[in-house]
């Protein structure tokens, strides 16, 4: 089984190039999310999504874009990357969400930004 | 939003128990207690969760207080591959408000299995 598949796995950008993150699952799940993680720190919400075609701000959205057009995948944009965007990104989804509902994580992209 | 405090840091011998604690005093009453881990280089994973009472699946079981202002997660056999960052969250109930469907991590605890 899949699960969450994110792409790519690994990136190094410099300052003001632009670049997509896809997040691909296949359990059929309504709600979608993207975190952050910085070193030593624990995830923050960038963005997130309830069904095809909605996305809702989350915690840091700030110089992030993001598009659900297919149930199936979730896009994180970065349209001029910046070096306090570097970070491992993380991709989530769950069933419907409510309390009940645990989610289920990707392994990652790893982004760097010179 | 409700917090959770947690150690910074566990260790725990091969093939023994570990508990890992968390309180929540602030917990409110529709929250749901979850419990997270990851590994190195790798993203979260379900470990647990429950509302009230003790729950048991094949990865570890939660303890909760009668209070809910506190839970214990049970590694009942540590091994290497539990070696990881364990994160306590609490998980609101409720639909709609900023809050809904979020995840707040915290630093979470280490946890060092010895061989």
């Amino acid at each position: 089984n899949a699960g969450v598949t994110q792409t790519p796995k690994f990136r190094v950008l410099k300052t003001g190039q632009s670049m997509t993150l896809l997040c691909a699952q296949d359990m059929n799940h309504e709600y979608m999310y993207w975190y952050r993680q910085d070193p030593g720190m624990g995830l923050r919400l960038i963005h997130y999504s309830v069904g095809e075609g909605t996305t809702a701000k989350g915690e840091v959205p700030d110089g992030y874009n993001v598009s659900r057009l297919k149930k199936q995948n979730f896009l994180l944009g970065l349209e001029s990357a910046a070096p306090s965007q570097t970070s491992v990104y993380f991709c989530a989804s769950s069933w419907i969400t409510g309390s009940n509902q645990p989610q289920h994580f990707g392994d990652g992209t790893r982004l760097s930004i010179l | 939003d409700a917090k959770t405090t947690q150690p910074n840091s566990m260790e725990s011998n091969e093939e023994e128990p570990v508990h890992l604690p968390c309180n929540h005093s602030t917990i409110s009453g529709t929250d749901y207690i979850h419990w997270y881990r990851q590994l190195p280089s790798q993203g979260p994973e379900y470990v647990i969760h429950g509302l009230t009472s003790n729950v048991n699946n094949r990865m570890a079981s939660l303890a909760i207080a009668e209070d809910r202002k506190s839970s214990t997660l049970i590694l009942h056999r540590a091994t290497l591959r539990d070696a990881a960052v364990y994160y306590c969250i609490l998980y609101p109930s409720y639909a709609g408000g900023t809050s809904y469907g979020k995840l707040t991590f915290g630093q979470g605890t280490i946890l060092t299995v010895h061989p």
